[in-house]
């Protein structure tokens, strides 16, 4: 059965880094594009990108342009997502989830990462 | 870039009630439609794809319908266990935007 499972919760301070990983499992990891989404307290989902585990190629929302960064390991079938010059707006819970192997909508979701920005 | 809009953002109805969320993109878009179903505190559960394909395992009270701009999610007959706020996408091409939610309540 397809599995994504992500890395733990994270507090960082103001300008800090972040790095959140997935793991897939269950299916061919190369075969299917890998999401990034963010959902901040209370509200609703922003998507910030997606990576071709394949190649690595990506695609960013114009929002986090400069700031996201997608990577993948295809050793150890794991995508990355790190997000740079952290702000207290950046707390959210990060959500990794699998885009269908023919189109782009997400049918498996990781179980978030909570990131909290905070000095 | 496409804006999704979605209405009503809140809506309280009765058990067995037909409910229905609207969905609106900014240009046209096919039939390049989610919709999600993210209950309080849990992970979001895919239910639509190309706008009214349920996806397995997703009962037969959901339905969708719709193409280009106007979209809609129909819970035929809701269960108390349908209490969620859902979620539209599309996803013809980045960036791949949601809609802002309905919250789905019992009355």
């Amino acid at each position: 059965q397809v599995q994504l499972v992500q890395s733990g919760a994270e507090v960082k301070k103001p300008g800090a880094s972040v790095k959140v990983s997935c793991k897939a499992s269950g299916y061919t990891f190369t075969s299917n594009y890998m999401h990034w989404v963010l959902q901040a307290p209370g509200q609703g989902f922003e998507w910030m990108g997606i990576i071709n585990p394949s190649c690595g190629s990506t695609s960013y929302a114009q929002k986090f342009q400069g700031r996201v960064t997608l990577t993948r390991d295809t050793s150890t079938s794991t995508v990355y997502m790190e997000l740079s010059s952290l702000r207290s707006e950046d707390t959210a819970v990060y959500y990794c989830a699998r885009a269908d192997s023919t189109t782009y909508y997400l049918d498996y979701w990781g179980q978030g990462t909570l990131v909290t920005v905070s000095s | 870039d496409i804006q999704m809009t979605q209405s009503p953002s809140s809506l309280s109805a009765s058990v067995g009630d037909r409910v229905t969320i609207t969905c609106r993109a900014s240009q046209g878009i096919g039939i390049y439609l989610a919709w999600y179903q993210q209950k309080p505190g849990k992970v979001p559960k895919f239910l639509i794809y190309a706008a009214s394909t349920l996806q397995s395992g997703v009962p037969s009270r959901f339905s969708g319908s719709g193409s280009g701009t106007d979209f809609t999610l129909t819970i035929s007959s809701l269960q108390p266990e349908d209490v969620a706020t859902y979620y539209c996408q599309k996803y013809n091409g980045a960036p791949f935007t949601f809609g802002p939610g309905t919250k789905v309540d019992i009355k």
